[in-house]
């Protein structure tokens, strides 16, 4: 069975911090997919990067970096100089190359930055 | 595009009315989901369609039944509410369900409250 935890429940940091989201993972599969969702205050829930288990190379998009380590089950989520807008409740999630295989989230972290 | 849409967006039903959740994807995919999101629980999948005409159960399937009405719409239906069902319901699609690399993409979401 596959498994997604995110221990942090809730992180506060004030605007320009910088801010990593913890997600450790599960699974038996040797191919398998990560994934980060964003969900702002508004509701909808946003995609933000996928990443395969053969692909170790730490990504970076702007203030937003990825962090994956097979050897450690990890797949952390780093905000630099955080803002205001970064407010909002992160999902990791995580499928495998297992025919029809399901999405399983974590219970996500809630992310409060104030200014 | 608009992308994933769902109707209602917000919904009151008295417990054991029934009523009709629409999800309508224009990106053209094959597969689709409904989703439940409750405090704490992170996203739970209720049915999902793999390609048009298949309907299959997910983790919480109970008191509720779906239809794939052509490959664009896929609908969930309470037949008789029960407060235990107040939550927030995600309609989500993907290229393909075959493998675990295809993205979820998700629509706005509907909150519903029954009383």
């Amino acid at each position: 069975a596959q498994k997604v935890t995110q221990a942090q429940t809730e992180i506060s940091v004030v605007e320009k911090e910088d801010v990593t989201l913890d997600c450790v993972y599960e699974t038996r599969d040797t191919t398998y997919y990560l994934f980060w969702y964003k969900q702002p205050p508004s509701g909808e829930l946003v995609f933000l990067i996928r990443r395969n288990s053969f692909d170790e190379q730490n990504e970076i998009s702007g203030r937003y970096s990825w962090n994956f380590q097979k050897s450690t089950s990890s797949f952390n989520f780093t905000i630099t100089a955080s803002q205001v807008v970064d407010s909002a409740v992160y999902f990791c999630a995580l499928t495998s190359n297992s025919g029809y295989s399901t999405l399983t989230f974590g219970k996500g972290t809630m992310l409060l930055v104030s200014p | 595009n608009a992308g994933v849409t769902q109707t209602p967006k917000f919904q009151v039903l008295k417990t054991g009315q029934s009523m009709t959740l629409q999800c309508a994807q224009d990106m053209n995919h094959n597969s689709m989901y409904w989703y439940r999101q409750d405090p704490g629980m992170g996203l739970r999948l209720i049915y999902y369609s793999a390609s048009e005409g298949t309907t299959d159960k997910g983790e919480v399937p109970n008191g509720y039944n779906v239809s794939r009405l052509n490959k664009r719409e896929f609908s969930l239906r309470l037949e008789s509410a029960a407060p235990s069902q107040t939550s927030v319901y995600f309609c989500a699609s993907s290229v393909t369900r075959t493998s675990g690399r295809e993205t979820q993409y998700f629509g706005p979401g509907t909150r519903l409250l029954v009383l």
